[in-house]
């Protein structure tokens, strides 16, 4: 069952393009949703992340875009570099302190090629 | 040193031997986890623990077990290797408030 479906599965773009990946979720109790960055033979790390109560947060080239109603959420990579080049996973959790739910639910990731 | 280490980097093994895989952490975090991933399949979650104490079965939990050793420590093992369990296994901790997970570097599993 999956709970975060996520595309494309690969991505050329050539460089100073804009990268875009796009999540989308089914269960309305998510309200954390992060972005992690993984380079060949390293494990992900976290990229950016949003909470539902914006529709978007920036930092540096990385966008996150936010529709709660849609039930959708984005990746945008403004101005690609050849150093960009990664997979990238959305993933959405609930976090609770108290609860023991706090699991994060992963995309299937994408592969981002920035070609110069 | 890394903050998370997982122990071994690679290995190949034989349908039927048993394996352990070894993650410990120096970042004091109270939770960790047990992740598989496979090409087109992402990051599934085999297991995790939120205390020395407290051990829960994730998504893909069948043909797995775990042990925490100790706070800094979560082995991953799999008592009778079968070929579809070859995959790239990564341990993560984490420590709320913050929802933030700290990967290590991955174990790469071959199974013949």
């Amino acid at each position: 069952q999956q709970q975060v479906k996520q595309s494309p599965q690969s991505l050329i773009v050539q460089k100073g393009g804009i990268s875009i990946i796009n999540c989308a979720y089914e269960n309305t109790a998510f309200d954390y949703f992060p972005w992690y960055q993984q380079f060949p033979g390293k494990g992900p790390a976290l990229l950016i992340a949003i909470r539902p109560d914006v529709s978007e947060k920036k930092e540096g080239r990385f966008t996150i875009s936010f529709n709660k109603s849609a039930k959708q959420f984005s990746l945008h990579i403004m101005d690609s570099q050849p150093g960009d080049s990664a997979t990238y996973f959305c993933a959405a959790s609930t976090p609770n302190l108290h609860i023991n739910t706090d699991k994060l639910i992963f995309g299937t990731g994408t592969r981002l090629q920035v070609f110069p | 040193d890394a903050d998370v280490t997982q122990t071994p980097r690679n290995r190949i093994t034989k349908t039927g031997k048993r394996i352990m895989l070894e993650c410990s952490q120096t970042k004091g975090h109270d939770r960790m986890y047990w992740y598989r991933q496979d090409p087109g399949l992402g990051l599934r979650l085999i297991y995790y623990s939120f205390d020395v104490k407290d051990i829960n079965k994730g998504e893909i939990s069948d043909g797995y077990s775990v042990s925490r050793q100790a706070q800094a420590k979560f082995s991953l093992s799999l008592e009778s290797a079968i070929p579809n369990q070859t995959a790239l296994y990564f341990c993560a901790t984490s420590d709320p408030p913050s929802a933030t997970q700290h990967f290590g570097d991955g174990t790469r599993l071959s199974i013949l």
